[in-house]
């Protein structure tokens, strides 16, 4: 089983839509990576998170620890949001700030 | 400031053959990462450095290997290609902001095909 497991794979919704995907993870973290890669192939990190909730733009993170879960949440979606999102975590004590990563979601936003 | 830069951008070998990739990096990062990725797999680490001069295994090293001569550097080499080694490749760097790490900041990637 997969230490970051993410949900759904696949999403695809209309343009104004609120999305949300998930992730949860099997192991003591000492924070949460969301990443967007892009269609081109470009990865680019959108939030690192240790607890709470962060926000920008139309864009919400949250993180739930003791449930060890987090969302991303995509409000008033657009079809330039598709892209693949990414869930990656630092586990607890772990070196060099390496990162686990989950298989990510695929979201298409049509117009 | 061009951040994380990665070359070539593609590439495609003959089994046996070897190459280096290179990742180049200006934020002046002491952390820098190779990863893979594969279809239906999350991104996985081959080999990682925690700063100038050092190196250290990741999640799947066999086939490689690495150097950080220089902090802006690091260097991914195939000895010897071979069909499982066809991916994506991305380079990121990151650096620590007191004693909390920041995020990782990922390169163009290089698609590498071994036939």
């Amino acid at each position: 089983k997969n230490e970051v497991e993410q949900s759904p794979q696949n999403l695809t919704a209309q343009e104004g839509e609120f999305i949300t995907i998930n992730c949860s993870y099997s192991v003591g973290i000492s924070a949460l990576h969301w990443l967007q890669q892009h269609p081109g192939g470009g990865i680019v990190s959108l939030f690192m998170l240790s607890s709470g909730k962060k926000k920008h733009g139309r864009l919400i993170a949250t993180i739930n620890i003791q449930e060890k879960h987090s969302s991303l949440h995509i409000t008033a979606s657009h079809p330039r949001d598709s892209a693949v999102y990414i869930c990656a975590v630092r586990k607890r004590e772990t070196s060099g700030s390496r990162l686990t990563f989950g298989e990510g979601t695929q979201l298409t936003v049509n117009p | 400031n061009a951040g994380v830069t990665q070359t070539p951008k593609f590439r495609v070998l003959k089994t046996g053959q070897s190459m280096t990739l290179l990742c180049a990096q200006d934020m002046n990062h002491e952390y820098m990462y190779w990863y893979r990725q594969d279809p239906g797999m999350g991104l996985r680490l081959i080999h990682y450095s925690v700063g100038e001069g050092t190196t250290a295994k990741g999640e799947v090293p066999d086939g490689y290997n690495v150097s950080r001569l220089k902090k802006q550097n690091f260097l991914l080499g195939l000895e010897s290609a071979a069909p499982s080694q066809t991916s994506v490749y991305f380079c990121a760097s990151s650096t620590l902001s007191g004693r909390a790490f920041l995020e990782q900041y990922f390169g163009p990637g290089t698609r590498l095909t071994v036939t």
